[in-house]
């Protein structure tokens, strides 16, 4: 079973509209689930993160984690072209190394 | 605003050569890490490096692979005998140490390697 599953789309949305990126993993060991923005040819950008369950908010960004069951998630409200790019779920143990997803590819439709 | 580069950003070898890939990181960041993409495919760890040493290593990081600050700013990865697996984009990143346990790692552009 692979440590982080993530559709990889292409997901298409019109301008303004509510975009959900999930993410499911099977390590328990997870405690921080961050997610990173990654434009063509560039390296990843730090979205931002959370750790163990519960929600964060960074303006139009939302990041929710159930433990529980094990799934990840990223909303993003009012979504603007410019936030087309791939974005990728990766969980941390504590012990450093990122566990990246193979990411999912958004397009926002002016 | 402070970031991690990496030269060059593109390196074009002959399989079987030696290639060093460079990074500078964040001035004030104490942990670094490699990671390569090969292309359509993830984002892999290949290792992590904290106070002079490897911290951890993945599997992908055999004996082909080392790693050194040679200076107070570098940080370089070496690849002793390219394959022609090694073609990937290699990313450098680098983070804040806290308790020797870091979670926001910064990433560089990244190097892209084509070994032919």
């Amino acid at each position: 079973q692979k440590e982080v599953e993530q559709d990889p789309g292409p997901l298409s949305v019109p301008e303004g509209a509510i975009v959900s990126l999930n993410c499911t993993y099977s390590n328990s060991a997870f405690q921080y689930f961050m997610w990173y923005r990654q434009y063509s040819r560039k390296g990843p950008e730090l979205l931002m993160y959370t750790y163990s369950s519960g929600n964060k908010e960074d303006g139009r960004f939302t990041a929710q984690v159930d433990k529980s069951s094990k799934y990840i998630s990223l909303f993003i409200r009012d979504s603007q072209p410019s936030d087309s790019a791939t974005y990728l779920c990766a969980p941390q143990t504590g012990a450093n190394n990122l566990f990246f997803g193979t990411g999912t590819r958004l397009t926002v439709i002016p | 605003e402070p970031e991690v580069t990496q030269t060059p950003s593109h390196q074009v070898t002959q399989m079987g050569q030696e290639v060093i890939l460079r990074c500078v990181p964040i001035s004030n960041h104490l942990y670094f890490y490699w990671y390569r993409q090969i292309l359509g495919q993830k984002v892999e760890f290949l290792v992590s490096f904290y106070n002079n040493e490897i911290s951890e290593k993945s599997e992908i990081f055999d004996d082909q692979f080392s790693v050194e600050r040679p200076d107070g700013s570098n940080f370089t990865l070496k690849i002793r005998s390219t394959k022609l697996e090694d073609s990937a984009m290699y990313f450098c990143a680098s983070s804040e140490a806290l308790d020797r346990v870091s979670y926001e790692q910064y990433f560089g552009p990244g190097t892209r390697l084509t070994v032919t």
